[in-house]
């Protein structure tokens, strides 16, 4: 059975920095792009950013560009979400989510339960 | 405001369908047949519930379908169950993105 466990989330001031982490098990890791989804309080999903299997492919949305990095350690199984420069609106429930195919095929199966961001001042 | 619109919210009385549709533009919905549906109950993960447009991944009943018509897709639910009261949310493959957009999702009440 393939799950996705998420970790890391946190109280954090505005400026602040956070790792999140997904240990992945039941599939081959290094042979599927994942991604990060979020959903602030009461709000729709967001596509925040994915990695390809080699970790050599990386995308973003363009409010976290320069202040997120996606990487993973394919030895571990692990995929993580390094935020910095936090800010009020990085508020959210954080996702990892399993592309189904090697590439970035638009959409994603399954999803892990999630790891809560809170940014206050 | 969400790249995909959706109406907030739809409802139905046990038995019937409702449709809940997601309107996108040439440069997603209307190219790619790459739409997809999620399933949200409260404080739960997104379940996948159709992949591809049309595309039922195993597990999920016969009761769901979707379709696609130039920049609109449609997310069909038959015979409708209390335990498919949830959020709704369509996504799709953007050129104009950088990868997918989703839409704001739709509250489906069962009366």
């Amino acid at each position: 059975e393939v799950q996705l466990l998420e970790s890391g989330g946190g109280l954090v001031q505005p400026g602040g920095s956070l790792r999140l982490s997904c240990a992945a098990s039941g599939f081959t890791f290094v042979g599927y792009t994942m991604s990060w989804v979020r959903q602030a309080p009461g709000k729709g999903l967001e596509w925040v950013s994915g990695i390809s299997g080699s970790g050599t492919n990386t995308k973003y949305i363009d409010s976290v560009k320069g202040r997120f990095t996606i990487s993973r350690d394919n030895s571990k199984n692990t995929l993580y979400l390094q935020m910095n420069s936090l800010r009020a609106e990085d508020t959210a429930v954080y996702y990892c989510a399993k592309d189904p195919y090697g590439d970035y095929t638009g959409w994603f199966d399954p999803w892990g339960q999630g790891t809560l961001v809170t940014v206050f001042s | 405001q969400s790249a995909l619109t959706q109406p907030a919210s739809v409802s139905g009385s046990p038995g019937q369908s409702i449709t809940i549709s997601c309107t996108g533009t040439s440069s997603d919905v209307g190219t790619y047949s790459l739409v997809s549906w999620y399933q949200q109950h409260p404080g739960k993960a997104p379940k996948l519930m159709i992949y591809e447009v049309s595309k039922r991944p195993s597990g999920v009943s016969n009761r769901f379908s979707g379709s696609k018509s130039g920049n609109t897709a449609s997310l069909t639910i038959s015979g409708l169950q209390a335990e498919d009261e949830a959020d709704y949310y369509c996504c799709s493959y953007a050129r104009s993105s950088t990868y997918v957009v989703f839409g704001g999702g739709t509250k489906l009440t069962v009366l």
